[in-house]
Protein backbone atom coordinates (compact mmCIF):
# COMPACT_ATOMS: atom_id res chain seq x y z
CA UNK A 1 0.00 0.00 0.00
CA UNK A 2 1.15 3.82 -0.87
CA UNK A 3 2.02 5.64 2.12
CA UNK A 4 3.03 9.21 2.02
CA UNK A 5 3.63 11.09 5.57
CA UNK A 6 4.62 14.90 5.30
CA UNK A 7 6.54 16.22 8.60
CA UNK A 8 7.82 19.72 9.94
CA UNK A 9 5.23 21.68 9.49
CA UNK A 10 4.43 24.64 12.18
CA UNK A 11 3.99 27.95 13.05
CA UNK A 12 6.86 30.48 11.68
CA UNK A 13 8.11 34.34 11.22
CA UNK A 14 7.82 36.17 8.49
CA UNK A 15 11.20 35.94 6.99
CA UNK A 16 11.95 32.43 8.40
CA UNK A 17 12.74 28.98 7.40
CA UNK A 18 11.16 25.38 7.64
CA UNK A 19 12.16 22.05 6.25
CA UNK A 20 8.97 19.59 4.72
CA UNK A 21 9.64 16.04 5.26
CA UNK A 22 7.85 13.53 2.77
CA UNK A 23 8.22 9.62 4.00
CA UNK A 24 7.27 7.41 1.28
CA UNK A 25 6.45 3.52 1.52
CA UNK A 26 5.09 1.10 -0.36
CA UNK A 27 6.58 1.27 -4.28
CA UNK A 28 9.74 1.92 -5.79
CA UNK A 29 10.66 5.67 -4.82
CA UNK A 30 13.42 6.27 -6.82
CA UNK A 31 11.41 5.18 -9.91
CA UNK A 32 8.87 8.08 -9.59
CA UNK A 33 8.90 11.75 -10.05
CA UNK A 34 7.45 13.25 -6.62
CA UNK A 35 5.63 16.78 -6.10
CA UNK A 36 4.98 19.11 -3.59
CA UNK A 37 1.25 21.28 -4.18
CA UNK A 38 -0.54 23.29 -1.42
CA UNK A 39 -3.54 25.05 -0.23
CA UNK A 40 -4.19 28.18 1.27
CA UNK A 41 -6.73 28.26 3.89
CA UNK A 42 -10.23 28.01 2.14
CA UNK A 43 -8.72 28.17 -1.35
CA UNK A 44 -7.64 25.93 -4.00
CA UNK A 45 -4.61 24.14 -5.00
CA UNK A 46 -1.42 25.49 -6.10
CA UNK A 47 1.58 23.64 -7.33
CA UNK A 48 4.69 24.14 -5.47
CA UNK A 49 7.43 22.11 -6.89
CA UNK A 50 8.11 18.98 -8.61
CA UNK A 51 11.35 16.35 -9.30
CA UNK A 52 12.30 13.57 -10.83
CA UNK A 53 12.98 10.06 -9.92
CA UNK A 54 16.74 10.74 -9.45
CA UNK A 55 16.24 13.98 -8.26
CA UNK A 56 17.27 15.63 -11.68
CA UNK A 57 15.10 17.95 -13.30
CA UNK A 58 13.41 20.05 -10.46
CA UNK A 59 10.37 22.30 -11.55
CA UNK A 60 9.22 25.17 -9.01
CA UNK A 61 6.29 27.91 -9.17
CA UNK A 62 7.39 31.27 -9.93
CA UNK A 63 5.87 32.11 -6.43
CA UNK A 64 8.22 29.77 -4.73
CA UNK A 65 11.36 29.89 -7.39
CA UNK A 66 14.35 31.63 -5.69
CA UNK A 67 13.32 30.63 -1.79
CA UNK A 68 12.13 27.01 -2.09
CA UNK A 69 14.59 23.73 -2.65
CA UNK A 70 13.13 21.00 -3.69
CA UNK A 71 15.09 17.42 -3.14
CA UNK A 72 15.25 13.97 -2.63
CA UNK A 73 17.42 11.08 -0.46
CA UNK A 74 16.26 8.13 -2.16
CA UNK A 75 18.06 6.22 0.07
CA UNK A 76 15.47 6.78 2.84
CA UNK A 77 12.48 7.20 0.72
CA UNK A 78 11.85 11.02 1.40
CA UNK A 79 11.01 14.14 -0.17
CA UNK A 80 12.18 17.32 1.30
CA UNK A 81 11.10 21.05 0.39
CA UNK A 82 13.20 23.47 1.97
CA UNK A 83 11.40 26.65 2.53
CA UNK A 84 13.47 30.12 2.81
CA UNK A 85 12.43 33.49 2.97
CA UNK A 86 9.15 32.78 4.23
CA UNK A 87 6.03 34.95 3.59
CA UNK A 88 2.67 35.23 4.93
CA UNK A 89 1.04 34.20 2.03
CA UNK A 90 3.04 30.74 2.05
CA UNK A 91 0.90 29.95 4.75
CA UNK A 92 -0.89 26.96 3.70
CA UNK A 93 -1.48 23.35 4.37
CA UNK A 94 1.42 21.66 1.51
CA UNK A 95 0.56 17.86 0.49
CA UNK A 96 3.22 16.01 -1.42
CA UNK A 97 1.73 13.68 -4.03
CA UNK A 98 3.28 10.82 -6.35
CA UNK A 99 3.53 11.18 -9.95
CA UNK A 100 1.85 8.33 -11.76
CA UNK A 101 3.47 5.82 -14.13
CA UNK A 102 2.84 8.27 -17.09
CA UNK A 103 5.51 10.48 -15.90
CA UNK A 104 3.19 13.46 -16.56
CA UNK A 105 3.96 16.03 -13.77
CA UNK A 106 0.31 16.69 -13.70
CA UNK A 107 -0.98 13.09 -12.99
CA UNK A 108 -0.68 12.77 -9.08
CA UNK A 109 -2.18 9.52 -8.28
CA UNK A 110 -1.20 9.51 -4.59
CA UNK A 111 -1.56 12.32 -1.76
CA UNK A 112 -0.27 12.46 1.64
CA UNK A 113 -2.75 13.94 4.14
CA UNK A 114 -0.50 17.18 4.14
CA UNK A 115 1.49 19.28 6.83
CA UNK A 116 0.02 22.89 8.14
CA UNK A 117 2.33 25.73 7.51
CA UNK A 118 1.93 28.62 8.86
CA UNK A 119 4.01 32.22 8.57
CA UNK A 120 3.16 34.65 10.93
CA UNK A 121 4.57 36.80 13.70
CA UNK B 1 -6.05 34.29 -10.50
CA UNK B 2 -5.96 30.83 -11.78
CA UNK B 3 -4.07 29.80 -15.41
CA UNK B 4 -6.99 27.32 -15.91
CA UNK B 5 -10.58 29.00 -15.45
CA UNK B 6 -13.61 27.22 -13.63
CA UNK B 7 -16.80 27.93 -12.80
CA UNK B 8 -16.90 28.75 -9.00
CA UNK B 9 -19.73 26.50 -7.89
CA UNK B 10 -22.08 24.17 -10.05
CA UNK B 11 -25.43 22.20 -8.87
CA UNK B 12 -27.68 19.66 -9.80
CA UNK B 13 -30.01 17.04 -8.17
CA UNK B 14 -29.43 13.31 -7.20
CA UNK B 15 -29.36 11.45 -10.60
CA UNK B 16 -29.48 13.98 -12.60
CA UNK B 17 -25.70 14.77 -14.89
CA UNK B 18 -23.65 17.99 -14.36
CA UNK B 19 -20.41 19.26 -16.46
CA UNK B 20 -17.43 21.24 -15.06
CA UNK B 21 -15.78 23.17 -17.50
CA UNK B 22 -12.04 24.22 -17.53
CA UNK B 23 -11.01 26.63 -19.83
CA UNK B 24 -6.57 27.49 -20.68
CA UNK B 25 -4.47 28.16 -23.61
CA UNK B 26 -2.50 26.92 -26.47
CA UNK B 27 0.65 27.01 -23.95
CA UNK B 28 -1.53 24.65 -21.68
CA UNK B 29 -4.32 22.87 -22.25
CA UNK B 30 -4.52 23.27 -25.88
CA UNK B 31 -0.91 21.06 -26.14
CA UNK B 32 -1.26 18.94 -22.88
CA UNK B 33 -2.97 16.54 -21.19
CA UNK B 34 -5.52 17.38 -18.65
CA UNK B 35 -6.02 15.48 -15.29
CA UNK B 36 -8.93 15.80 -12.72
CA UNK B 37 -8.96 15.77 -9.19
CA UNK B 38 -11.99 15.50 -6.29
CA UNK B 39 -11.20 16.92 -2.93
CA UNK B 40 -13.96 15.88 -0.64
CA UNK B 41 -14.34 18.82 2.62
CA UNK B 42 -11.08 17.91 4.87
CA UNK B 43 -9.39 15.45 3.16
CA UNK B 44 -6.31 15.35 -0.21
CA UNK B 45 -7.27 15.39 -3.01
CA UNK B 46 -7.88 12.64 -5.56
CA UNK B 47 -7.16 11.83 -8.73
CA UNK B 48 -10.75 11.30 -11.08
CA UNK B 49 -9.32 11.69 -14.73
CA UNK B 50 -5.94 11.60 -16.31
CA UNK B 51 -4.66 12.22 -19.66
CA UNK B 52 -8.07 14.07 -20.62
CA UNK B 53 -10.56 11.01 -20.26
CA UNK B 54 -8.95 8.00 -18.55
CA UNK B 55 -9.89 6.47 -14.88
CA UNK B 56 -7.60 5.46 -12.52
CA UNK B 57 -9.08 1.72 -11.11
CA UNK B 58 -11.03 2.45 -8.54
CA UNK B 59 -13.23 5.19 -10.69
CA UNK B 60 -16.55 4.75 -11.22
CA UNK B 61 -17.54 5.46 -15.64
CA UNK B 62 -19.99 7.66 -13.46
CA UNK B 63 -17.21 10.30 -14.30
CA UNK B 64 -16.00 11.17 -18.00
CA UNK B 65 -13.47 13.69 -19.28
CA UNK B 66 -13.21 15.22 -22.74
CA UNK B 67 -10.76 18.00 -24.09
CA UNK B 68 -11.80 19.98 -27.27
CA UNK B 69 -9.13 22.68 -28.24
CA UNK B 70 -7.99 25.07 -25.30
CA UNK B 71 -10.81 23.40 -23.40
CA UNK B 72 -11.50 20.81 -21.27
CA UNK B 73 -15.10 19.07 -19.40
CA UNK B 74 -15.27 16.76 -16.70
CA UNK B 75 -18.95 14.95 -16.85
CA UNK B 76 -20.35 13.49 -13.49
CA UNK B 77 -23.81 11.27 -14.30
CA UNK B 78 -25.91 9.70 -11.63
CA UNK B 79 -25.25 12.29 -8.96
CA UNK B 80 -25.19 11.38 -5.30
CA UNK B 81 -24.81 13.37 -2.11
CA UNK B 82 -21.38 11.85 -1.78
CA UNK B 83 -20.03 13.81 -4.78
CA UNK B 84 -20.71 17.07 -3.08
CA UNK B 85 -17.01 17.93 -3.06
CA UNK B 86 -14.51 20.68 -4.77
CA UNK B 87 -12.88 19.29 -8.52
CA UNK B 88 -9.94 20.96 -9.60
CA UNK B 89 -8.39 20.42 -13.71
CA UNK B 90 -5.02 20.38 -13.94
CA UNK B 91 -2.20 20.44 -16.75
CA UNK B 92 1.19 21.29 -17.83
CA UNK B 93 2.32 24.58 -18.69
CA UNK B 94 4.67 24.35 -21.50
CA UNK B 95 5.60 28.34 -20.93
CA UNK B 96 5.76 28.25 -17.55
CA UNK B 97 7.23 24.82 -17.37
CA UNK B 98 5.19 23.80 -14.58
CA UNK B 99 1.85 22.72 -13.33
CA UNK B 100 -1.19 24.21 -12.82
CA UNK B 101 -4.44 23.59 -11.60
CA UNK B 102 -7.62 25.50 -11.81
CA UNK B 103 -9.32 27.59 -9.56
CA UNK B 104 -11.75 24.61 -8.63
CA UNK B 105 -15.41 24.33 -8.72
CA UNK B 106 -17.57 23.53 -5.79
CA UNK B 107 -20.37 21.41 -6.84
CA UNK B 108 -23.75 20.85 -4.75
CA UNK B 109 -26.13 17.97 -4.72
CA UNK B 110 -29.18 19.49 -3.93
Amino acid sequence: EVQLLESGGGLVQPGGSLRLSCAASGFTFSNYAMNWVRQAPGKGLEWVSGTGGSGAGTHYADSVKGRFTISRDNSKNTLYLQMNSLRAEDTAVYYCAKVANSGYYEVLDYWGQGTLVTVSS
Amino acid sequence: QSVLTQPPSVSAAPGQKVTISCSGSSSNIGNNYVSWYQQLPGTAPKLLIYENNKRPSGIPDRFSGSKSGTSATLGITGLQTGDEADYYCATWDSSLSAVVFGGGTKLTVL
